[in-house]
């Protein structure tokens, strides 16, 4: 069965510290990519997403992600994190003819002040 | 404004007693979906509609209804409550036509059942 693995579950970082959120999923064939984030008290909003092309995307507010087909991996980066990135951060994938979207468990990402 | 509707925002009901969230997109999409979150399983998909008429099961039904008579309308049903359908429920929406499944979400309902 198709799974989406996000290896850390809770990360705390101090402002400017670089942030990396792992993401690995199981499927052999052609993906599309997903980060999707939710601040505190709010709805899930997209971050980036990969389709094709260019494997390192660039998202909102200073995120990129990597896709590594070989690896099956979407690693989340962001070089320096601000307060207002606490959030929790849920990849995603779509594979190939099943539209529906597996996704992982999240990750929540606090940073301090 | 383009966005996902859900109401209520937040409700607090007992065991059994029939509740309806509905959910509303002025994004004129074809397919909408609901989700419950809970600490550390992150996001479930109950049930989700490609369309008008359109219903099917997602990872966790049990316990729930939908329908989809108007494209713009999802409600989810809660027939008879209990204290393990207590979530954040999300419904989201997204276009069909381009096969990627970029989901718009509404803000969420907090439902606690007593």
């Amino acid at each position: 069965a198709q799974s989406v693995s996000q290896h850390n579950h809770h990360v705390i970082l101090s402002e400017a510290a670089s942030l990396e959120l792992g993401c690995n999923y199981s499927y052999g064939g052609t993906v599309n990519l997903f980060w999707y984030v939710q601040y505190p008290g709010q709805h899930l909003q997209l971050l980036l997403k990969y389709f094709s092309g260019d494997p390192l995307v660039k998202g909102i507010k200073g995120f990129e992600a990597e896709f590594i087909k070989s690896k099956f991996s979407f690693n989340l980066r962001k070089p320096s994190v601000q307060w207002s990135d606490t959030a929790e951060y849920f990849c995603a994938v779509n594979a190939g003819n099943n539209r529906k979207l597996i996704w992982g468990l999240g990750t929540s990402l606090a940073v301090n002040p | 404004e383009a966005q996902v509707t859900q109401n209520p925002r937040y409700l607090i009901t007992v065991t059994g007693k029939k509740l309806t969230v509905t959910c509303s997109q002025n994004m004129n999409h074809e397919y909408m979906s609901w989700y419950r979150q809970d600490p550390g399983l992150g996001l479930r998909q109950i049930y989700y509609s490609m369309n008008v008429e359109v219903t099917d099961k997602g990872d966790v039904p049990e316990g729930y209804k939908v329908s989809r008579k108007e494209k713009r309308n999802f409600p989810l049903i809660l027939e008879s409550p209990s204290p393990n359908q207590t979530s954040l429920y999300f419904c989201a929406s997204r276009r069909t036509s381009n096969g990627a499944n970029v989901l718009t979400f509404g803000a969420g309902s907090r439902l606690t059942v007593l």
